[in-house]
């Protein structure tokens, strides 16, 4: 089955510095990756994917990441703000393919 | 479009009693998911359909535990006898075509509460 671990349960950033959020996977065999966010008492919504042809995927202060040969993804927010406190969460495909299989998240915390 | 709509927001029950969550996909999407989030196990598939078709219930984590898609806008998740351990938050997502590469919509979950 694949596996999907994000190592640090929270961070805490400046305001207006970088915040890196990184996820290890065990299966290199799928095409996507993705990034969810999550608010206090609301469901996670998508963030940003990246296909495995690509290994960087732009999308205004996000970008992520994909080092295929080490299976990690990382999320970085530039310049962070303290709208992006929330858990982020890695999703990866899971072993029927339209089901996703989540990291157990990691918490920002941005400081103004 | 008013997104996933899940009912109710909170359920706070006694053990033993039948609990029923409610599920409104995204009017479209042919795909819709049943997940639940506890600090433990952080976010779990349970079940997913595919046209109103269950497709995989392996993480449906006991008998207990029940799913119907009668139509395409309308899900349910059923929990019968409830326990303590079934406390958690449940999700409902859904999507165009599986959404791999797009993501799923969820909903804002409901809050289980078995005392």
């Amino acid at each position: 089955d694949q596996q999907v671990k994000q190592n640090s349960p929270s961070l805490s950033v400046q305001e207006g510095r970088i915040s890196i959020l990184n996820c290890d996977y065990t299966n290199s065999m799928f095409d996507y990756f993705l990034w969810y966010k999550k608010y206090p008492a609301e469901g996670p919504t998508f963030l940003i994917s990246i296909s495995s042809i690509k290994d960087k995927n732009e999308d205004g202060r996000f970008t992520v990441f994909l080092n295929k040969s080490a299976k990690h993804l990382s999320l970085h927010i530039v310049p962070s703000q303290p709208g992006d406190s929330a858990v982020y969460f890695c999703a990866v495909p899971g072993a029927g393919s339209y089901q996703l299989t989540f990291g157990k998240g990691t918490k920002l915390s941005v400081i103004p | 479009d008013a997104g996933v709509i899940q009912s109710p927001r909170h359920e706070v029950t006694e053990m033993g009693q039948e609990v029923t969550l409610r599920c409104k996909p995204i009017s479209g999407h042919d795909y819709l998911f049943w997940y639940r989030q506890t600090m433990m196990r952080g976010l779990e598939l349970l079940i997913y359909f595919n046209n109103n078709v269950p497709i995989d219930d392996s993480g449906m984590p006991e008998d207990r535990f029940s799913a119907k898609m009668p139509n395409a806008s309308f899900s349910t998740l059923k929990i019968q006898p409830s326990e303590p351990r079934d406390s958690a938050v449940y999700f409902c997502a859904s999507s165009l075509g599986g959404g791999i590469a797009y993501g799923y919509t969820f909903g804002s979950g409901t809050r289980l509460t078995v005392v």
